[in-house]
Protein backbone atom coordinates (compact mmCIF):
# COMPACT_ATOMS: atom_id res chain seq x y z
CA UNK A 1 0.00 0.00 0.00
CA UNK A 2 0.83 3.71 -0.56
CA UNK A 3 3.13 5.76 2.04
CA UNK A 4 1.28 9.25 2.84
CA UNK A 5 2.66 12.30 4.39
CA UNK A 6 1.30 14.66 7.09
CA UNK A 7 2.10 17.47 8.70
CA UNK A 8 2.95 16.44 12.02
CA UNK A 9 0.71 18.91 14.04
CA UNK A 10 -1.83 21.67 13.38
CA UNK A 11 -4.07 23.98 15.92
CA UNK A 12 -7.96 25.50 14.55
CA UNK A 13 -9.81 27.75 15.78
CA UNK A 14 -13.21 26.10 17.82
CA UNK A 15 -15.70 26.76 15.09
CA UNK A 16 -13.90 27.15 12.01
CA UNK A 17 -12.96 25.26 9.16
CA UNK A 18 -9.97 22.40 9.18
CA UNK A 19 -8.63 21.32 6.72
CA UNK A 20 -5.89 18.51 6.80
CA UNK A 21 -3.71 18.03 3.92
CA UNK A 22 -2.27 14.52 2.91
CA UNK A 23 0.45 13.75 0.27
CA UNK A 24 0.15 9.99 -1.54
CA UNK A 25 2.08 10.75 -4.35
CA UNK A 26 2.46 7.14 -5.33
CA UNK A 27 -0.83 5.88 -4.79
CA UNK A 28 -2.24 3.49 -7.63
CA UNK A 29 -5.20 3.10 -9.29
CA UNK A 30 -6.61 0.85 -7.31
CA UNK A 31 -6.05 2.08 -3.96
CA UNK A 32 -8.39 4.09 -1.90
CA UNK A 33 -7.96 7.20 0.52
CA UNK A 34 -8.84 6.56 4.12
CA UNK A 35 -8.88 8.61 7.05
CA UNK A 36 -9.51 7.76 10.69
CA UNK A 37 -8.83 9.58 13.77
CA UNK A 38 -7.84 8.79 17.26
CA UNK A 39 -9.63 10.90 20.09
CA UNK A 40 -7.08 10.29 23.39
CA UNK A 41 -7.15 6.88 24.97
CA UNK A 42 -9.54 5.38 22.38
CA UNK A 43 -10.00 3.18 19.58
CA UNK A 44 -9.25 4.91 16.32
CA UNK A 45 -12.53 6.36 14.63
CA UNK A 46 -13.44 5.65 10.94
CA UNK A 47 -14.11 9.52 9.82
CA UNK A 48 -14.51 8.85 5.47
CA UNK A 49 -13.16 7.46 2.50
CA UNK A 50 -13.00 7.62 -1.37
CA UNK A 51 -11.26 6.59 -4.73
CA UNK A 52 -11.56 9.64 -7.44
CA UNK A 53 -14.18 12.10 -6.43
CA UNK A 54 -14.61 14.35 -3.29
CA UNK A 55 -17.07 12.57 -1.01
CA UNK A 56 -18.87 14.21 1.91
CA UNK A 57 -20.57 12.63 5.04
CA UNK A 58 -21.72 13.63 8.66
CA UNK A 59 -18.49 14.22 9.56
CA UNK A 60 -16.27 15.39 6.99
CA UNK A 61 -15.57 16.22 3.35
CA UNK A 62 -12.64 14.30 1.30
CA UNK A 63 -11.28 16.65 -1.41
CA UNK A 64 -9.00 14.36 -3.78
CA UNK A 65 -6.59 16.35 -6.26
CA UNK A 66 -8.06 15.14 -9.69
CA UNK A 67 -4.30 13.16 -10.06
CA UNK A 68 -5.13 11.58 -7.12
CA UNK A 69 -1.74 12.64 -5.22
CA UNK A 70 -3.00 14.28 -2.42
CA UNK A 71 -6.13 15.24 -0.24
CA UNK A 72 -7.66 17.42 2.29
CA UNK A 73 -9.74 16.42 5.00
CA UNK A 74 -12.35 18.97 5.78
CA UNK A 75 -13.48 19.27 9.29
CA UNK A 76 -16.24 21.89 8.61
CA UNK A 77 -17.04 23.49 11.97
CA UNK A 78 -14.45 22.05 14.08
CA UNK A 79 -15.09 21.91 18.12
CA UNK A 80 -13.31 20.89 20.73
CA UNK A 81 -14.05 17.31 20.66
CA UNK A 82 -12.38 17.14 17.33
CA UNK A 83 -9.08 17.08 18.86
CA UNK A 84 -7.24 13.83 17.99
CA UNK A 85 -4.93 12.33 15.72
CA UNK A 86 -5.67 12.33 12.60
CA UNK A 87 -4.60 9.44 9.93
CA UNK A 88 -4.20 9.42 6.49
CA UNK A 89 -4.49 6.13 4.94
CA UNK A 90 -3.94 4.75 1.65
CA UNK A 91 -5.21 0.95 1.20
CA UNK A 92 -6.23 -1.25 -1.85
CA UNK A 93 -9.73 -1.88 -1.92
CA UNK A 94 -9.20 -5.67 -1.49
CA UNK A 95 -6.56 -4.82 1.24
CA UNK A 96 -7.05 -5.77 4.98
CA UNK A 97 -4.57 -4.16 7.09
CA UNK A 98 -4.53 -0.45 7.60
CA UNK A 99 -0.96 1.07 7.50
CA UNK A 100 -1.21 3.82 10.01
CA UNK A 101 1.53 6.57 9.69
CA UNK A 102 2.19 9.50 12.31
CA UNK A 103 -1.09 11.27 11.49
CA UNK A 104 -1.33 15.02 12.39
CA UNK A 105 -1.88 15.62 15.99
CA UNK A 106 -5.04 18.47 15.61
CA UNK A 107 -5.68 20.57 18.60
CA UNK A 108 -8.82 22.54 18.45
CA UNK A 109 -8.63 25.86 20.48
CA UNK A 110 -11.38 27.57 22.00
CA UNK B 1 -26.13 -2.36 18.14
CA UNK B 2 -22.89 -3.34 20.34
CA UNK B 3 -19.55 -2.08 18.91
CA UNK B 4 -16.09 -4.21 19.42
CA UNK B 5 -15.68 -5.11 22.86
CA UNK B 6 -12.53 -5.89 24.29
CA UNK B 7 -11.33 -7.50 28.03
CA UNK B 8 -9.68 -6.56 30.41
CA UNK B 9 -9.79 -3.24 29.73
CA UNK B 10 -6.34 -3.35 31.58
CA UNK B 11 -3.75 -6.06 32.35
CA UNK B 12 -0.81 -5.55 34.60
CA UNK B 13 1.81 -9.15 34.49
CA UNK B 14 4.89 -9.97 35.65
CA UNK B 15 7.24 -10.52 32.91
CA UNK B 16 7.77 -14.26 32.38
CA UNK B 17 3.81 -14.58 32.74
CA UNK B 18 1.56 -15.61 29.77
CA UNK B 19 -1.00 -13.44 29.28
CA UNK B 20 -4.08 -13.88 26.96
CA UNK B 21 -6.29 -10.89 25.45
CA UNK B 22 -9.95 -11.04 24.24
CA UNK B 23 -11.79 -9.37 21.44
CA UNK B 24 -15.86 -10.08 20.75
CA UNK B 25 -16.35 -8.48 17.00
CA UNK B 26 -19.00 -6.79 16.18
CA UNK B 27 -21.88 -9.41 14.99
CA UNK B 28 -22.08 -10.67 11.55
CA UNK B 29 -18.31 -8.93 10.64
CA UNK B 30 -16.04 -11.82 9.46
CA UNK B 31 -12.80 -10.41 9.69
CA UNK B 32 -10.99 -9.15 12.63
CA UNK B 33 -7.76 -7.51 12.98
CA UNK B 34 -5.01 -7.13 15.79
CA UNK B 35 -2.98 -3.99 16.31
CA UNK B 36 -1.19 -2.44 18.95
CA UNK B 37 -0.24 0.80 19.82
CA UNK B 38 3.05 1.44 22.28
CA UNK B 39 3.62 4.13 24.15
CA UNK B 40 3.73 7.91 21.91
CA UNK B 41 4.03 4.97 18.91
CA UNK B 42 1.82 4.68 15.86
CA UNK B 43 -0.27 1.87 15.36
CA UNK B 44 1.38 -1.41 14.38
CA UNK B 45 -0.57 -4.47 12.32
CA UNK B 46 -0.40 -7.70 13.97
CA UNK B 47 -2.50 -10.21 12.52
CA UNK B 48 -6.02 -10.28 10.30
CA UNK B 49 -8.09 -12.92 10.42
CA UNK B 50 -11.19 -13.86 7.70
CA UNK B 51 -13.24 -16.03 9.63
CA UNK B 52 -11.40 -18.45 11.20
CA UNK B 53 -8.19 -18.33 9.37
CA UNK B 54 -5.54 -16.11 9.24
CA UNK B 55 -3.97 -15.01 5.63
CA UNK B 56 -2.06 -12.58 6.97
CA UNK B 57 0.20 -12.97 10.68
CA UNK B 58 2.86 -10.76 9.12
CA UNK B 59 2.90 -8.45 12.30
CA UNK B 60 3.49 -10.64 15.04
CA UNK B 61 6.60 -9.88 16.65
CA UNK B 62 8.05 -13.14 17.72
CA UNK B 63 6.53 -16.62 18.14
CA UNK B 64 5.84 -15.83 21.62
CA UNK B 65 2.57 -13.97 19.93
CA UNK B 66 -0.20 -16.13 19.05
CA UNK B 67 -3.82 -15.51 17.99
CA UNK B 68 -6.46 -17.96 17.55
CA UNK B 69 -10.75 -17.35 16.17
CA UNK B 70 -13.32 -20.05 16.81
CA UNK B 71 -16.84 -19.93 15.54
CA UNK B 72 -15.99 -16.63 13.31
CA UNK B 73 -16.45 -14.92 16.12
CA UNK B 74 -14.45 -14.28 19.32
CA UNK B 75 -10.77 -14.14 19.23
CA UNK B 76 -8.04 -14.06 21.66
CA UNK B 77 -4.62 -12.94 21.22
CA UNK B 78 -1.98 -15.04 23.32
CA UNK B 79 1.42 -13.38 24.64
CA UNK B 80 3.77 -16.09 26.14
CA UNK B 81 6.73 -15.20 28.48
CA UNK B 82 5.95 -11.47 28.04
CA UNK B 83 8.55 -8.88 28.52
CA UNK B 84 8.88 -5.58 28.95
CA UNK B 85 8.77 -4.42 25.94
CA UNK B 86 5.25 -5.93 25.45
CA UNK B 87 3.56 -3.00 27.51
CA UNK B 88 1.52 -1.51 24.90
CA UNK B 89 -2.42 -0.89 23.96
CA UNK B 90 -3.69 -4.11 22.15
CA UNK B 91 -6.66 -2.67 19.96
CA UNK B 92 -8.90 -5.30 18.10
CA UNK B 93 -10.95 -3.84 14.89
CA UNK B 94 -13.03 -5.73 12.70
CA UNK B 95 -15.03 -5.11 9.30
CA UNK B 96 -17.91 -6.85 6.93
CA UNK B 97 -15.06 -8.22 5.08
CA UNK B 98 -15.08 -9.31 1.79
CA UNK B 99 -14.08 -7.28 -0.95
CA UNK B 100 -14.58 -3.65 -1.82
CA UNK B 101 -13.90 -0.45 0.40
CA UNK B 102 -17.42 -0.19 1.31
CA UNK B 103 -16.84 -3.79 3.14
CA UNK B 104 -13.68 -2.55 4.56
CA UNK B 105 -14.52 0.14 7.19
CA UNK B 106 -12.85 -1.06 10.24
CA UNK B 107 -14.36 -0.64 13.64
CA UNK B 108 -11.96 -0.40 16.43
CA UNK B 109 -13.03 -1.83 20.46
CA UNK B 110 -11.40 0.10 23.24
CA UNK B 111 -8.29 -1.35 23.35
CA UNK B 112 -6.34 -3.50 25.85
CA UNK B 113 -3.43 -1.54 27.89
CA UNK B 114 -0.76 -4.33 28.77
CA UNK B 115 1.93 -3.27 31.43
CA UNK B 116 4.59 -6.10 32.05
CA UNK B 117 6.52 -5.20 35.09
Amino acid sequence: DAKTTQPPSMDCAEGRAANLPCNHSTISGNEYVYWYRQIHSQGPQYIIHGLKNNETNEMASLIITEDRKSSTLILPHATLRDTAVYYCIVRRAAGNKLTFGGGTRVLVKP
Amino acid sequence: GAGVSQSPSNKVTEKGKDVELRCDPISGHTALYWYRQSLGQGLEFLIYFQGNSAPDKSGLPSDRFSAERTGGSVSTLTIQRTQQEDSAVYLCASSLGGAGAAYNEQFFGPGTRLTVL
